[in-house]
């Protein structure tokens, strides 16, 4: 069984711009959730979703939006990026009805770098 | 609200020795707990969890932690260290049972393993 994938795996912006990430979750999986890591703040949730809807959502700007597509893939955008938004980002998906009580499994992680 | 508290961000063992590691949560309720493992460049992955009953929980690679309500402990532990558990570990709990909730992971603790 493939593993959560996601897309792309590094990439660099300049201030300003926007950037979209993708994710494919593990077959079956309903439930994606993402994540954003960095040395100071450590992994912070950004968002779940399940079956299309967006059903948690952590405590970030508006210029942090996702969505999720009929066949269990998602995106997130980020758009206005400022320096702050360098940071891994993970994807993770799950069998369970609620994220948080189940097995997350993670992607490598997209590493995004605002120059 | 739910938080996660891991006291070490470094800890250095020599090979063959006994690790701890400690976590500690704030929550009013028995949570689901949880400890991954992200090795460099990598995503997470879980390495046990605690739903409920035994509290000594068995993972993968020789891992396993002990729920202690009484101290609002969820420390992880292994007899042996090998150097190729020199990773970072985090400690996560999920939501109140019954909700629909994320995981909120600790700041994490980076392993060294000297030879």
């Amino acid at each position: 069984k493939a593993g959560v994938t996601q897309t792309p795996r590094y990439l660099i912006k300049t201030r300003g711009q926007q950037v979209t990430l993708s994710c494919s979750p593990i077959s079956g999986h309903r439930s994606v959730s993402w994540y954003q890591q960095t040395p100071g703040q450590g992994l912070q949730f950004l968002f779940e979703y399940f079956s299309e809807t967006q059903r948690n959502k952590g405590n970030f700007p508006g210029r942090f939006s996702g969505r999720q597509f009929s066949n269990s893939r998602s995106e997130m955008n980020v758009s206005t990026l400022e320096l702050g938004d360098s940071a891994l980002y993970l994807c993770a998906s799950s069998h369970s009805r609620a994220a948080g009580t189940g097995e997350l499994f993670f992607g490598e992680g997209s590493r995004l770098t605002v120059l | 609200a739910q938080s996660v508290t891991q006291p070490d961000i470094h800890i250095t063992v020599s090979e063959g020795a006994s690790l701890e590691l400690r976590c500690n949560y704030s929550y009013g309720a028995t949570p689901y707990l949880f400890w991954y493992v992200q090795s460099p460049g990598q995503g997470l992955q879980l390495l046990l969890k605690y739903f409920s009953g035994d509290t000594l929980v068995q993972g993968i690679k020789g891992f396993e932690a002990e729920f202690k309500r009484s101290q609002s402990s969820f420390n992880l532990r292994k007899p042996s260290v090998h150097w190729s558990d020199a990773a970072e570990y985090f400690c996560a709990v999920g939501p109140a049972r019954g909700s629909q909730g994320n995981l909120i992971f600790g700041k994490g603790t980076k392993l060294s393993v000297k030879p």
